[in-house]
């Protein structure tokens, strides 16, 4: 149990819909990280917030979204789901957010119908 | 941006066999981390290791910056060792990790 936590573990939805996903990060993390995980793409880089702030972004559509909260927690936001969109997503954290070790949660997995 | 290579890309081992398995990686690094991902999809963190050895058990790693390669050995091997082993790596200024293509493990009773 890496203490990276992820909500829900499974989510099926279909084309069109909008869904949350949510994270929360090892006790005493402050910098979060999202990454999608596709047959296709492999492992793959979204974004980055580290205490509340965006610090970088990677290959992430303008249909999606995230924000860190206060209490350090993440949500990805996905709109306008295409079936491309299925994916594993994983959120992961580190302590700061400067080539720290990166723990990973256990991932929700997405399937758009 | 930094290209990350792991080979082989798949392997099948008998049970209590020794493997090793390499990641070659473009450009000089500030974080290198090797993941096992389990049936289960589950990312398994089992070294973070920029440079020199570490070992824990059976697994033990050796990353030589300089040479900008990685080798992760697995040995006596067990069935609970199959699945996806990952190298990933930051580099440049920022700090997002590039992972490799995987290698696909599957140890064999």
């Amino acid at each position: 149990d890496s203490g990276v936590t992820q909500t829900p573990k499974h989510l099926i939805t279909a084309t069109g819909q909008r869904v949350t996903l949510r994270c929360s990060p090892r006790s005493g993390d402050l910098s979060v990280y999202w990454y999608q995980q596709s047959l296709d793409q492999g492992l793959q880089f979204l974004i980055q917030y580290y205490n509340g702030e965006e610090r970088a972004k990677g290959n992430i559509l303008e249909r999606f979204s995230a924000q860190q909260f206060p209490d350090l927690h993440s949500e990805l936001n996905l709109s306008s789901l295409e079936l491309g969109d299925s994916a594993l997503y994983f959120c992961a954290s580190s302590v700061l957010e400067d080539s720290y070790e990166q723990y990973f949660g256990p991932g929700t997995r997405l399937t758009v119908t | 941006g930094i290209q990350v290579e792991q080979s082989p890309p798949d392997l099948i081992l008998q049970e209590g066999a020794n493997s090793t398995l390499r990641c070659n990686f473009s450009d000089s690094v500030n974080n290198l981390q090797w993941f096992h991902q389990n049936p289960w999809g589950q990312l398994i963190n089992l070294f973070y290791i920029p440079s020199g050895t570490k070992q824990n058990g059976r697994l033990s790693a050796t990353t030589v910056a300089t040479e900008r390669y990685s080798l992760l050995y697995i040995s006596s091997s067990q069935t609970t060792d199959s699945g996806v082993y990952f190298c990933a790596v930051v580099g440049g200024a920022t700090n997002k990790l590039i992972f490799g293509t995987g290698t696909l493990l599957a140890v064999q009773p």
